[in-house]
């Protein structure tokens, strides 16, 4: 089992809907969430950090925690064609020393 | 504007050579990490530093190796390079207490 899990895609989402993105992870002892975007060719950028369960919102971007089941998710609202990109879960371990644990992305792809 | 850059942003070399890849950030951060990046495996942790004279290794150290001798730099070297170190190399930091990590541009490297 992976220690950090993502669907690698891709994701087919029409403009204006709502893509869903999720990530499953490990260890419990986990206490810091994050989801960075990567287009193709460049370097990671944090969308959202999440770090208590329930929901985080920042603007069309909202971030679900559910400890108990150990996901998280990333929802985005009114998926723009700039949207598309590469979504990476990554996960602090505390069996790592709370070193962050990457997923293998998502690939998303909003349709015009 | 404080940033963080790598350099070079490419570099073919051949087997057994070996070759550095500069990390500089000039956020002040003690925190920098050196990753590679390899379809189907998201980021993986090659060695890491929490400060000066301090460098940790990651999950995939085996062949590579970092000093710290500042706070701003962290240099990434390959003893002898293999062809299974062809790979983008991205290097990040954050600053202390802090877990959002920040990337630099990343370093496409080629080992023929």
């Amino acid at each position: 089992q992976k220690e950090v899990e993502q669907n690698s895609g891709p994701l087919s989402v029409p403009e204006g809907a709502i893509a869903s993105l999720n990530c499953t992870y490990s260890d419990r002892g986990s206490q810091s969430f994050f989801w960075y975007r990567q287009y193709s060719g460049k370097s990671p950028e944090l969308i959202m950090f999440i770090y208590s369960n329930g929901d985080k919102e920042d603007g069309r971007f909202t971030a679900q925690l559910n400890k108990a089941s150990q996901y998280v998710s990333l929802l985005i609202r009114d998926s723009q064609p700039s949207d598309s990109a590469t979504y990476l879960c990554a996960v602090n371990y505390l069996r790592r020393n709370y070193q962050l644990i990457w997923g293998a992305g998502t690939k998303l792809i909003i349709k015009p | 504007d404080a940033e963080i850059t790598q350099s070079p942003r490419h570099k073919i070399t051949e087997t057994g050579r070996q070759v550095t890849l500069a990390c500089h950030q000039t956020w002040n951060h003690n925190n920098m990490f050196w990753y590679r990046q390899d379809l189907g495996h998201g980021l993986r942790l090659i060695h890491y530093s929490y400060g000066v004279h301090d460098t940790n290794k990651g999950e995939v150290s085996d062949g590579y190796s970092v000093s710290r001798s500042n706070t701003e730099d962290l240099p990434l070297t390959l003893e002898s390079a293999a062809s299974s170190q062809t790979s983008v190399y991205f290097c990040a930091s954050t600053g202390a207490g802090e877990d959002t990590q920040y990337f630099g541009p990343g370093t496409r490297l080629t080992v023929l």
